[in-house]
This record gives C-alpha cells, structure tokens and sequence, in this order.
C-alpha cells in the first residue's frame, strides 16, 4: 500500500526567507503524481503545486519550487521570500496507479508553518 | 473560489440522527471525493466516484453512504451521527484520476 511520510509536524521561518518542507512517500507503482496543498487557518484546501512522476523537471509556481528525488522516493517543498501569508498547514499528497486505475489520492499528516514578522 | 460546491457549510445536530451533505463538483469533472478532517487532524479519505460509479473506497464506517448521480453531484449521508463523527467534510472533484483535485469549502459537522 502507498504511504506518504511527513516527518515535520511544525515548521517556523522568518518573513522574507526560504523554507523547506519535506515529504516522503512509498509506492511500487510507476505511473503517479504527487501535490502539494495548503490549508491556511480558513481550513479550505489549497492545491500549490503538481508534480507528475515520469517528469524529471521539479515543477515551479511563482515562489513555490519542489526538489523531487524519484529514486528517493522525496518531494521536498521549498518556499522562497516567505510572506505572512504562507502560514498555513501544508499537505503532501500522492495519486498513482495508471489513469484507468481506481485509487484514492493519498494525504501525509501536514506539516504547520508559522512565519515570523 | 475553486469551483466545488458544497451545502451546507455547517450543520449541527444531535447523537443518532441523519445527516446528508452535498457537493456539486466543478463543471466537466467526472471524479468526486469525499474526506473527513478531525480537529488537527489530517485527511481521511472516504470514498471516491467516477462518473457516476464507486471507483475506491477507504476506512468509510456502514453508518456512512453516498452516492453520485447522473448530474455528477454527490451526496454523502451519515446516520445514527455520534460525537466522534464531528468533523469538517471535504468534497473534492478532479477531470479524472491523476489530475489535481480541487476541493470545497468543507461541511463544518457538530454532532451534540
């Protein structure tokens, strides 16, 4: 069975610098895609990146970046010029098994981000 | 705003009562999910829906159902509600499997 590890239940950074959250996650399937979301104290669910596997490229959305490791199994998220804004919780998540498959997209346990004025 | 509608945002009622929350997904999504999310807690996946059939299920309780009509909507029903079933409940609708979900605003359930 696929897991997704999050082994950073609190994180803190000071406003304006790089953080980097990490993720873990196991599977024996080739085809999946990974994500990450945010849930800021509103507790509505955020996609902020996307990830598929059979890219090598780390995918980037403004100051979000991933560092994705496939051999390592790791999706680490780094967050530039942190903002007040950026605090939330923060949900790896894994989907795989093949676009015909019938599977769940899977959640780590969060990682909760505070930042620092 | 992402799309996916969900009704009602909150709802509060007593032990041993039934409850049915609904999500309408975001227009030309086949896939639906439902999650609970406990205090602090992460995301406990329920069921999923693709285009109208049940494609996976997870740790959903015999005292919970749903189900996804021809429209797509879904509706997810609890009954014989106790304490613990107090959650915040999240639909979730994506194009199809491996496409990014996007998620409601959550249905805030107090069970008194």
């Amino acid at each position: 069975a696929q897991t997704v590890t999050q082994s950073q239940p609190e994180m803190s950074v000071q406003e304006a610098e790089t953080v980097t959250l990490s993720c873990t996650y196991d599977t024996s399937e080739s085809d999946y895609y990974l994500f990450w979301y945010k849930q800021p104290p509103s507790r509505q669910m955020i996609l902020v990146i996307r990830q598929e596997a059979y890219k090598q490229q780390n995918a980037t959305e403004n100051r979000f970046s991933v560092n994705f490791q496939k051999a390592a199994k790791s999706f680490s998220l780094k967050i530039s010029d942190s903002q007040l804004g950026d605090a939330a919780m923060y949900f790896c998540a894994y989907w795989g098994g093949g676009y015909s498959s019938a599977s769940k997209i899977i959640f780590g346990s969060g990682t909760r981000l505070s930042i620092r004025p | 705003d992402s799309g996916v509608t969900q009704t009602p945002k909150h709802l509060i009622t007593a032990t041993g009562q039934r409850v049915t929350l609904r999500c309408s997904p975001r227009s030309g999504d086949l896939s639906v999910y439902w999650y609970q999310q406990s205090l602090d807690q992460g995301l406990q996946f329920l069921i999923q829906y693709y285009n109208g059939e049940e494609r996976a299920k997870g740790n959903i309780l015999e005292r919970f159902s749903a189900q996804q009509f021809p429209d797509l909507h879904s509706e997810l029903n609890l009954s014989s509600l106790e304490l613990g079933d107090s959650a915040l409940y999240f639909c979730a609708s994506s194009r199809g499997p491996g496409t990014e979900a996007f998620f409601g605003q959550g249905t805030r359930l107090t069970v008194v």
